[in-house]
């Protein structure tokens, strides 16, 4: 059972909108920012977002994230097949002193 | 752009001990703080153990602690994972990876390496 909860599943077809969600508590989310990470089928995972809304140079702007309270959104627009990857929230968690992670949400590309 | 290599990984039997290593190249190291990750087969990413940049504050998941010890060697640019009384659940893929900004100990992950297998199995 993972601290950060994801709907563990989503998809669309390509060109479509997609919205990740995660859900977190008041010593993670809550009270600290956000980050997002893409993993491709059998490789390392790739930082997406950090600091709730913030892309690292050479992610598309097709990313975004959100936060509100003790929950954020990771959405991508213009849904492209190589987009198809487990992504995963993340934050520090005050009273664990830790980083927690989501369970993650598998993005299927139909 | 920066790089981590992992190795050490390998199989075990419950109640027995493995250390892991990662390599950084391409930046300076000792300014980062560093963290192990893990995923066990078919599962999420678990946060494991994280140091400071210079070393001198560590952290640990609660499913590790007193188990586990990281340290790293700024001179060999290499990040450490002593794990000691190795369990089956302990089976997962090692990553180690790099804090974001320089300085700073709660960061996001933006460098990872490719990872080191361990199995615990009797």
């Amino acid at each position: 059972q993972s601290v950060l909860t994801q709907t563990p599943s989503a998809s669309g077809t390509p060109g479509q909108r997609v919205t990740i969600s995660c859900s977190g508590s008041s010593s993670n989310i809550g009270s600290n920012t956000v980050k997002w990470y893409q993993q491709l089928s059998g490789t390392a995972p790739k930082l997406l977002i950090y600091n709730n809304n913030q892309r690292p140079s050479g992610v598309p702007d097709r990313f975004s994230g959100s936060k509100s309270g003790a929950s954020a959104s990771l959405a991508i627009s213009g849904l492209q097949s190589e987009d198809e990857a487990d992504y995963y929230c993340a934050a520090w968690d005050d009273s664990l002193n830790g980083w927690v992670f989501g369970g993650g949400t598998k993005l299927t590309v139909l | 752009e920066g790089q981590l290599l992992e190795s050490g990984g390998g199989s075990v039997q419950p109640g027995g001990s493995l250390r892991l290593s990662c390599v950084a190249s391409g930046f300076t190291f000792s300014s980062y703080a560093m963290s192990w990750v893990r995923q066990a087969p078919g599962k999420g990413l678990e946060w494991v153990s994280g140091i400071s940049g210079l070393g001198g504050s560590t952290y640990f998941a609660g499913s590790v602690k007193g188990r586990f010890t990281i340290s790293r060697d700024n001179s060999k640019k290499t990040l450490y994972l002593q794990m000691n009384s190795l369990r089956a659940e302990d089976t997962a893929v090692y990553y180690c990876a790099k804090v974001r900004r320089e300085g700073y100990n709660y960061d996001a992950f933006d460098i990872w390496g490719q990872g080191t297998m361990v199995t615990v199995s009797s």
